[in-house]
């Protein structure tokens, strides 16, 4: 079946713009997870989705970042007024609900801040 | 900090031979999981092993977790060009375990 779908592949733009990604998860995956990963380094935890609702938003790393989830599938991740540090992979995951499922990642949104 | 740290950092040999990387980790955990990452792509999951489990294996793969060291293993056995990727540890703490903590990851290198 089909995988976790991200878009776009590649974002590049200028400092100060708002920009929004988006994930489509694994069709019956309740849970949701966003990751970022800069060059060369592992994966930061950004927000978790079950359902419809974040019980966990600690990773968002500032007030300009949020994202959300509806009819328990698509999500969005938005960034608002974005900065140079801002550049990296922003990569979405999804798994069915429990403590013992594997997470199935989409090939993530490469976002260039110029 | 990063709750897991592997090593080494970048790891190269030759295709046959057996690669291992490990992981330590500093808090308590619910499962201990293993990623690899191809260039550009997202993350593959590759074992899982729960906190009361000390070893797992899948085909070319060994786990070992040892809980009182904080530390896992990932052996891959006669390794192949394939094979060639960076590894990823990643901790699912016991309160919150639905979210992972990644390690910095090792970069494995498999010769032909």
């Amino acid at each position: 079946g089909a995988g976790v779908s991200q878009s776009p592949s590649n974002k590049v733009t200028e400092k100060g713009k708002d920009v929004e990604l988006r994930c489509d998860p694994i069709s019956g995956h309740t849970a949701l997870y966003w990751y970022r990963q800069r060059l060369g380094q592992g994966l930061e935890f950004l927000i978790y989705f079950q359902g419809n609702s974040a019980p966990d938003k600690s990773g968002l790393p500032s007030d300009r970042f949020s994202a959300e989830r509806t009819g328990e599938s698509v999500s969005t991740l938005t960034i608002q007024r974005t900065q140079q540090e801002d550049s990296a992979v922003y990569l979405c995951a999804s798994s069915l609900s429990g403590y013992y499922q594997p997470q199935h990642f989409g090939d993530g949104t490469r976002l260039s801040i110029l | 900090s990063q709750q897991g740290e592997e090593d080494p950092q970048a790891l190269s040999i030759q295709e046959g031979e057996n690669a291992t990387m490990n992981c330590s980790y500093k808090t308590s955990i619910n499962n201990l999981q293993w990623y690899r990452q191809n260039s550009g792509r997202g993350l593959v999951h590759l074992i899982l092993i729960r906190s009361n489990e000390r070893e797992k294996h899948s085909g070319r793969l060994r786990v070992t977790l040892d809980t009182s060291k904080k530390s896992s293993s990932l052996l891959i056995t006669a390794s192949r060009a394939a094979d060639t990727a960076s590894y990823f540890c990643a901790t699912a703490l016991i309160q919150g375990a639905q979210k992972l903590v990644f390690g910095q990851g090792t970069r494995l290198t498999i010769n032909p």
